[in-house]
């Protein structure tokens, strides 16, 4: 049971360039979320789902888009990278009507 | 307006003392609920403890426990006989109604423990 994972660990990116973050969890959990954290504004939702083939927008959504192809993965794109968007990325998972979430070790992207 | 508030960047706390950490939080929902999580310096997030809007009684536990004041809305967590392990990045969370999935969380508050 490796509960939520993240792919990758770490990635630096050029302006304009694209890429994708993939979470995974092995929990059947309906409900997965994308956050960023930068220093000193603590964690930010970006999109969240609630099942299958569904995506809500968070708080802070633009130049991020989603997709919830499979109940265990839910994929983070950056269509054209920008240096505001170097953060420390976390994903996170729970079941309905849970109230602790479980995050995924997180992923620290670097956009020059 | 900012929904979740946590005024100390820092706090320093002697080794088996307790220490409370402020949470404010805004909302004009009934139903919601309120979360501390610890970040140690390795970075993973880590549950502490929940609190729901409706829960009469402070959540407690272990060591960890949730003064809960709804009329002012704060939500503050204490923890007591602190530990060497605790020093950590703290951070205060809401999820406002029951099934929407919003979540705040605030700026966090850094705790070290002092020998």
């Amino acid at each position: 049971n490796a509960g939520v994972t993240q792919t990758p660990k770490f990635r630096v990116l050029k302006t304009g360039q694209s890429m994708t973050l993939l979470c995974a969890q092995d929990m059947n959990h309906e409900y997965m979320y994308w956050y960023r954290q930068d220093p000193g504004m603590g964690l930010r939702l970006i999109h969240y789902s609630v099942g299958e083939g569904t995506t809500a927008k968070g708080e802070v959504p633009d130049g991020y888009n989603v997709s919830r192809l499979k109940k265990q993965n839910f994929l983070l794109g950056l269509e054209s990278a920008a240096p505001s968007q170097t953060s420390v990325y976390f994903c996170a998972s729970n079941p309905p009507g849970a109230y602790e979430q479980y995050f995924g070790p997180g992923t620290r992207l670097t956009v020059t | 307006a900012q929904k979740i508030t946590q005024t100390q960047p820092g706090m320093f706390v002697q080794e088996k003392e307790a220490v409370t950490l402020d949470c404010t939080y805004d909302t004009s929902d009934q139903s919601y609920g309120l979360f501390w999580y610890k970040q140690p310096s390795s970075g993973e997030m880590i549950f502490l403890i929940y609190q729901g809007s409706y829960d009469e009684q402070n959540a407690t536990e272990g060591r960890y426990s949730l003064n809960f004041q709804k009329a002012r809305k704060s939500a503050n967590l204490v923890i007591s006989a602190s530990q060497l392990g605790d020093s950590a990045m703290y951070f205060c969370a809401m999820r406002e109604g029951l099934l929407r999935n919003q979540f705040y969380f605030g700026t966090g508050t850094s705790l070290t423990v002092i020998p």
